[in-house]
């Protein structure tokens, strides 16, 4: 069975301190793994798709790379507008199903 | 500009009715799921479609009904068999089917609130 555990479940930041998202997978073998923003109220915001080991995608302050086991979403002096829930999921290959992770609830004060 | 609708953003249900949750998307997309989430738990899926009058169930189908008659909507029934409906509802849709190589994301939108009153 497809696992998706994200830490941290929560994490506070100060305007301009970077951190890293983390995202550890279990899956048979690796269609894609996605990167999704969802502000309160909300439906998923999509980010980005990594589909092998080593590869990497930048938007603005966000960074997300991935290995064979996980994937880490970097965010480079975050702004208060950076404040949101961050999803990640992975899908297996030959299977339309996207298994997702409970998601990091990010804060980034003022 | 396109982009997946639903609606209604707020829907409120007395216990022993069926409910319709509306979802339409005019991205040309062939795939189209929903999903619903619940506080400290991961979206979960309840059903997908890859093709028009073609359907299979997710992980959590019991309760709940779909149709997908053409190729932009695929609405969402809540029935009186789902015993914990109160949860935010979301479709989204995707570019490809599983028999494709690659990957392909999935668009959502904006959510269904729905509540039991």
């Amino acid at each position: 069975e497809d696992q998706v555990t994200q830490s941290p479940e929560a994490l506070r930041l100060q305007e301009g301190e970077s951190s890293s998202l983390n995202c550890s997978y279990t899956v048979s073998g690796l269609r894609g793994l996605f990167w999704y923003r969802q502000d309160p109220g909300k439906g998923p915001e999509f980010l980005f798709t990594l589909y092998s080991a080593g590869e990497e995608k930048e938007k603005e302050r966000l960074k997300a790379t991935l290995t064979k086991k996980e994937s880490f979403l970097h965010i480079t002096a975050p702004k208060p507008e950076d404040s949101a829930t961050y999803l990640c999921a992975v899908q297996a290959p030959g299977y339309q199903k996207v298994t997702f992770g409970t998601g990091t609830k990010l804060q980034v004060i003022p | 500009d396109g982009g997946i609708t639903q609606s209604p953003k707020y829907l409120f249900r007395k216990e022993g009715q069926n409910v319709t949750l509306s979802c339409e998307q005019n991205l040309n997309h062939d795939a189209m799921y929903w999903y619903r989430q619940d506080p400290g738990q991961g979206l979960r899926l309840i059903y997908y479609s890859q093709i028009v009058n073609d359907f299979q169930k997710g992980d959590i189908a019991e309760g709940y009904s779909v149709s997908r008659e053409k190729k932009e909507s695929f609405p969402l029934t809540v029935t009186s068999a789902q015993k914990n409906p109160t949860a935010f509802y979301l479709c989204a849709s995707s570019l490809e089917g599983a028999s494709l190589k690659g990957s392909t994301e999935a668009f959502f939108g904006q959510g269904t609130r729905l509540t039991v009153v």
